[in-house]
């Protein structure tokens, strides 16, 4: 069964670096999404994209993350610079099409800024 | 706003009880409900959703408008059920987001 895949698995950082997590979907899935989830938190969208347009960003700080899709398939999400409260783990999800509500989650990126 | 409350962190039972996973949400609409799992070491993953009314791995889930509740249950636990579990919440549209709540960590013991 195919899977979302995500990398790297864990990052290790020190504050005001540059990090940046990529994800690539299922094959055909029009919509993607990143949320971060905070250690005891549940997951929190961060950005949505349909192929390559965002449609939501509204939680995305974006004095310091950026996120693309540029061709419409694989993104990738990059924090600059990287603050200690960025600390969580990075989810990648995404669903086949509009009428479609179930959504397909990779394995996340665990970033610990330092 | 749309919100999602699961008002117990930790909900431990010994195998062969029954369970129940409270939910709640707060939706102006026809919402979407669902319950995602997380096994141990794996990712999360769709359990059930309210519009199949089906049971996955003996768990049911209603939809209750009235008490705006989604609570999850399953009338025998086993150990395998452990696990972090999810609500969320979704509403209608294409650009409608997922809304997950805090979490219940299931623990299932012998």
């Amino acid at each position: 069964e195919a899977e979302v895949a995500q990398s790297p698995r864990y990052k290790i950082t020190e504050k005001s670096q540059a990090v940046a997590f990529w994800c690539d979907p299922i094959s055909g899935h029009a919509t993607l999404y990143w949320y971060r989830q905070i250690l005891g938190q549940g997951p929190e969208l961060l950005v949505q994209f349909q192929d390559e347009s965002v449609v939501d960003d509204s939680q995305l700080p974006k004095d310091r993350f950026s996120a693309e899709r540029l061709k419409g398939v694989d993104s990738t999400l990059k924090i600059q610079p990287a603050e200690l409260g960025d600390s969580a783990m990075y989810l990648c999800a995404s669903r086949p099409g509009q009428q479609a509500t179930r959504q397909f989650f990779g394995p996340g990126t665990r970033l610990t800024v330092l | 706003a749309q919100r999602v409350t699961q008002p117990e962190k930790l909900l431990s039972v010994f195998k062969g009880a029954p369970v129940e996973l409270k939910c709640n949400y707060s939706y102006s609409g026809s919402p979407e409900l669902f319950w995602y799992v997380q096994y141990s070491r794996q990712r999360l993953q769709l359990l059930l959703r309210h519009i199949s009314r089906e049971s996955i791995k003996g768990f049911t889930a209603d939809l209750n408008k009235g008490e705006t509740s989604f609570h999850l249950k399953k009338p025998f636990a086993q150990e395998e059920d452990s696990a972090m579990y999810y609500c969320a919440l979704s509403g209608r549209g294409t650009a409608s987001k997922l809304t997950f709540g805090t979490g219940t960590r299931l623990q299932v013991t012998l």
